[in-house]
């Protein structure tokens, strides 16, 4: 399971595109990179999922250069619905060794969105 | 599709009684996860458990406790509740291990 680094939090506008980058220097090479949405009082959601390029779906997409060692993502024309926290996710509990602490999805972007 | 079910939504307990939290999976998914998340704080992960067995767990006291069932939904035992176990405790379930987790919406726990 890889450290991950983000931004505490952004802020932005209603309409305008928001990237989000996670930097995980250790990702090991059968990571995937998971990226969660949380609202406050209820459980993450599941946005997207990558391992290297680009994916895109229908709420999101996730840019990861060929080393692997970031990853963004790409929120288009936010809303203000989307004010949450938003985690990077790089690997997962199967490898989870316990030395990086419990804090798997470590402490997420709280992105801002005003009108 | 119903989503991941957690039971009870609120409750609240004194120091050092014990309680058990309910999660029912997504159907078809076999792995299930409990966090941890106090107020403020990122998640912190507590169990997994696949096919019946616990495949791992946090760094989380021995009273922290739980057991999949062979309908795979879950149970999460506390035991000697303290202060500083109010947390908001989030299941999660997958379709296998290494897929993408989908959770439930959690149960508050409050201890007075």
């Amino acid at each position: 399971l890889a450290k991950t680094t983000q931004p505490i939090s952004m802020d932005s506008y209603e309409g305008q595109e928001v990237n989000i980058t996670c930097s995980h220097n250790n990702i090991a090479t059968n990571d995937y990179i998971t990226w969660y949405q949380q609202f406050p009082s209820q459980g993450p959601r599941f946005i997207i999922q990558g391992y290297k390029t680009k994916v895109t779906n229908e709420v999101a997409s996730l840019f990861i250069p060929a080393d692997r060692k970031s990853s963004t993502l790409s929120l288009p024309r936010v809303s203000l619905s989307d004010t949450a926290v938003y985690y990077c996710l790089v690997g997962d509990v199967t490898n989870y060794g316990g030395s990086q602490g419990n804090l798997i999805f470590g402490k997420g972007t709280k992105l801002s969105v005003k009108p | 599709e119903a989503g991941v079910t957690q039971s009870p939504t609120h409750l609240i307990k004194t120091r050092g009684q014990q309680v058990t939290l309910r999660c029912s999976p997504i159907s078809g998914h076999t792995s299930v996860y409990w966090y941890q998340q106090a107020l403020g704080l990122g998640l912190q992960f507590l169990l997994w458990y696949d096919e019946g067995e616990e495949r791992n767990r946090g760094n989380f006291p021995p009273r922290f406790s739980g057991r999949q069932f062979p309908n795979y939904s879950s149970e999460l035992n506390v035991n000697a509740l303290e202060l500083e176990d109010s947390a908001l405790y989030l299941c999660a379930s997958s379709l296998a291990e290494s897929q993408p987790q989908h959770f439930g919406d959690g149960t508050r726990l409050s201890i007075l």
